[in-house]
This record gives structure tokens, sequence and C-alpha cells, in this order.
């Protein structure tokens, strides 16, 4: 088993739907990364969290350390929002990020 | 600021030769770390330098080495490639003394051993 689990790993939506992907994981972490990764590869980090709700104009992410659980929503989705999202774990040790495999996000007009 | 910048961007290799990748961090940043993408997968750690160092490894075999320079920048070392060893290979540099310190990613370079 991963040690970061995203779901789903393919979504398709319309243009305006709102959109949640889901992140797991099994171990103690200091901060939990959203990425975004478009076709090329280069990563923007979108959010960092340790606790609560971020929000930064149609994007918001919140944790729950308890439940080792965090959602990233799009709201009014684009088709520009289509990306590869990324949930990524910094441990309590060091700063080094386990990586879950991605959710593939196509926006459709 | 340029952020993190890789070269090459892309790169084909032969099996059994010897590559070598670079990193420049951020501006101001000491710590870069080296993370492995296989296509249609999460990036993997490789290994981390701070202070011309490698402080922390990932589970990667001894072909993989790094290198980091007294301006923070960073090499990353493969000897004898197979194969499996293409991928998109990203660097990432952070600030050390700050805690939760966000990290910045580079474009990545594309390696592609044939």
């Amino acid at each position: 088993k991963n040690e970061v689990e995203q779901s789903p790993q393919n979504l398709t939506a319309q243009e305006g739907e709102f959109i949640t992907i889901n992140c797991s994981y099994s171990v103690g972490i200091s901060a939990l990364h959203w990425l975004q990764q478009h076709p090329g590869g280069g990563i923007v980090s979108l959010f960092m969290l340790s606790s609560g709700k971020k929000k930064h104009g149609r994007l918001i992410a919140t944790i729950n350390i308890q439940e080792k659980h965090s959602s990233l929503h799009i709201t009014a989705s684009h088709p520009r929002d289509s990306a590869v999202y990324i949930c990524a774990v910094r441990g309590r040790i060091g700063s080094r990020l386990t990586f879950g495999e991605g959710t593939q996000l196509t926006v459709n007009p | 600021d340029a952020g993190v910048t890789q070269s090459p961007t892309h790169l084909i290799k032969t099996r059994g030769q010897q590559v070598t990748l670079r990193c420049s961090p951020k501006s101001g940043h000491d710590t870069v770390s080296w993370y492995q993408q296989a296509l249609g997968q999460g990036p993997q750690f490789i290994f981390q330098y701070y202070e011309e160092e490698e402080r922390q490894r990932g589970n990667f075999p001894d072909r993989f080495s790094g290198h980091q320079f007294p301006n923070y920048s960073s090499e990353l070392n493969v000897n004898a490639l197979l194969l499996g060893d293409s991928a998109l290979y990203l660097c990432a540099s952070s600030l050390s003394d700050i805690l939760l310190a966000e990290a910045f990613f580079g474009q990545g370079t594309r390696l592609t051993v044939v």
C-alpha cells in the first residue's frame, strides 16, 4: 500500500462543475502539498497545509490531521484547469516529499 | 528571479552510458532535492543535498549519485544507464532554516535511454 493514496486517478468534468480530489496518507506528516503538473512536466505548488483550510481564487484545500485526509476543491472549473494534480506529504523529519500517483483532470468546454 | 532551472530539458542516451543533469536552485535557497518521475506515476525521492552533503537518500541504487556546489547548484549523475532509468527528473529547492519551507520545482529533464 502506498503511503499516499489519491482518488480518483482520472476525472473528467464539464466546464463550470465543482471538482473534488482526495488524498489519504498513512504516515505522520509535518505538511501536505497540493501540486499541479501540466504536460511537459513542470510542477507548480498550489498549497502547503499543516492544518485547516486554505483558499486561493477558485481553489480550496482542506486537511484533517486526525483522519489523515486532505481534499482539493476547484469551483467553477475551466478547461485551463486540465492538468495532473498531485498530493505530496512532508515527513516529520527532514524535508523530503512523498508523492501520490496524481489525478489526471480533464475539463471539457 | 529565474526560479529553479534545470538543464538540459531533454536528453537521449544509450544503455550503459553515463549522464549528468544540472539544477540551479531558486535564489537564496540552500537545499536541493532530486526526484524521478516515471511516465504515469508520481515522483519518487532520490536524494537531498544541503551544505554540499547528501542529507537524505531514497531507495535508489549507488548508480545514482550527486553533488552540490558552494553556490548551492547541484548535479545528478547516473552511471551504467538502464532502459528503466528513462523518466522525468525533477529538482526542487527550498530554504533549510525555515520551518515548513515551501519547495519550488524546476521544469524537469526528460531522459530517454535507448
